[in-house]
C-alpha cells in the first residue's frame, strides 16, 4: 500500500521559474491538503480539497495554485518562483473528517528557490 | 480563529525516563479533534496519537499518552520509558468537527533522547 507519494523528492529552482509538485493517494480519501513547513512556523496550510472538483485556500495561498485533478491525485504549482517559497512541502489526504479521520502524509518535497 | 502554541522549541530526555510535551490551543468551539504527530530526521509525518474533545477519558497508545484538560485548552503528550527511536519532532494539530477540513498545526517541539 503507497499511501500518499510525492513527487519529486528535492528540487532547486531560480528565481522566477515554474513548476508542479505531484501528489496521489490510493486509500480512496476524498480530502487532500498541501502544507509548507519552515523552521519555527510548524506546517501552514497552502490549499485543501474537500473533494473532487473542489478547492479551498489554507493560511499561505499567496503564489500558489492546485489543481484537484480527479479523486487520486491533487498538485500543486509555482507559476513565477520566489526565495520565499524556499520550504518543504506537503501532501496529505484524510478519509472523512466525521470518521475523525487522520492526516497521512507523503514523504515531503525540500525546494529551494535560488 | 483556532491557534496552537506548543511553548518548549526544544526538550531532552534520557532514555528510559519519562518526559511531558505541551500543548494548548484557542478555540469557541465545543467539539473538536487533537492530534499529535511525530516526524523522525526522515521527514514522514506520523500519528502517534488522537483525542476527541466530546470524550473525558484521556487517549492512551502504548507507551504514549495524554492529559486534555478541555476547560483549560491544554493537551499534553506524555512519552514513558523513552527511546532513542523517539527522537523526532512533534507536532499538535487542532481540527474542528464542523465547517472546513483544516488541521491547524502547531510549531512543534524537538525532542532528543539522550543514550
Amino acid at each position: 500500500n503507497a499511501g500518499v507519494t510525492q513527487t519529486p523528492k528535492f528540487q532547486v529552482l531560480k528565481t522566477g521559474q515554474s513548476m508542479t509538485l505531484q501528489c496521489a493517494q490510493d486509500m480512496n480519501h476524498n480530502s487532500m491538503y498541501w502544507y509548507r513547513q519552515d523552521p519555527g512556523m510548524g506546517l501552514r496550510l497552502i490549499y485543501y480539497s474537500a473533494s473532487e472538483g473542489t478547492t479551498d485556500k489554507g493560511e499561505v495561498p499567496n503564489g500558489y495554485n492546485v489543481s484537484r485533478l480527479n479523486k487520486r491525485e491533487f498538485s500543486l504549482r509555482l507559476e513565477s518562483a520566489a526565495p520565499s517559497q524556499t520550504s518543504v512541502y506537503f501532501c496529505a489526504s484524510s478519509e472523512d473528517r466525521l470518521l475523525n479521520s487522520p492526516l497521512h502524509f507523503g514523504n515531503g518535497t525540500r525546494l529551494t528557490v535560488t | 480563529a483556532q491557534t496552537v502554541t506548543q511553548s518548549q522549541p526544544e526538550m531532552s530526555v534520557q532514555e528510559a525516563e519519562t518526559v511531558t510535551l505541551s500543548c494548548t490551543y484557542d478555540t469557541s468551539e465545543s467539539n473538536y479533534y487533537l492530534f499529535w504527530y511525530k516526524q523522525p530526521p526522515s521527514r514522514q509525518m506520523i500519528l502517534v496519537i488522537r483525542q476527541e474533545a466530546y470524550k473525558q477519558q484521556n487517549a492512551t497508545e502504548n507507551r504514549f499518552s495524554v492529559n486534555f484538560q478541555k476547560a483549560a485548552k491544554s493537551f499534553s503528550l506524555k512519552i514513558s520509558d523513552s527511546q532513542l527511536g523517539d527522537t523526532a519532532m512533534y507536532f499538535c494539530a487542532f481540527m474542528k468537527a464542523s465547517g472546513t477540513y483544516k488541521y491547524i498545526f502547531g510549531t512543534g517541539t524537538r525532542l532528543k533522547v539522550l543514550a
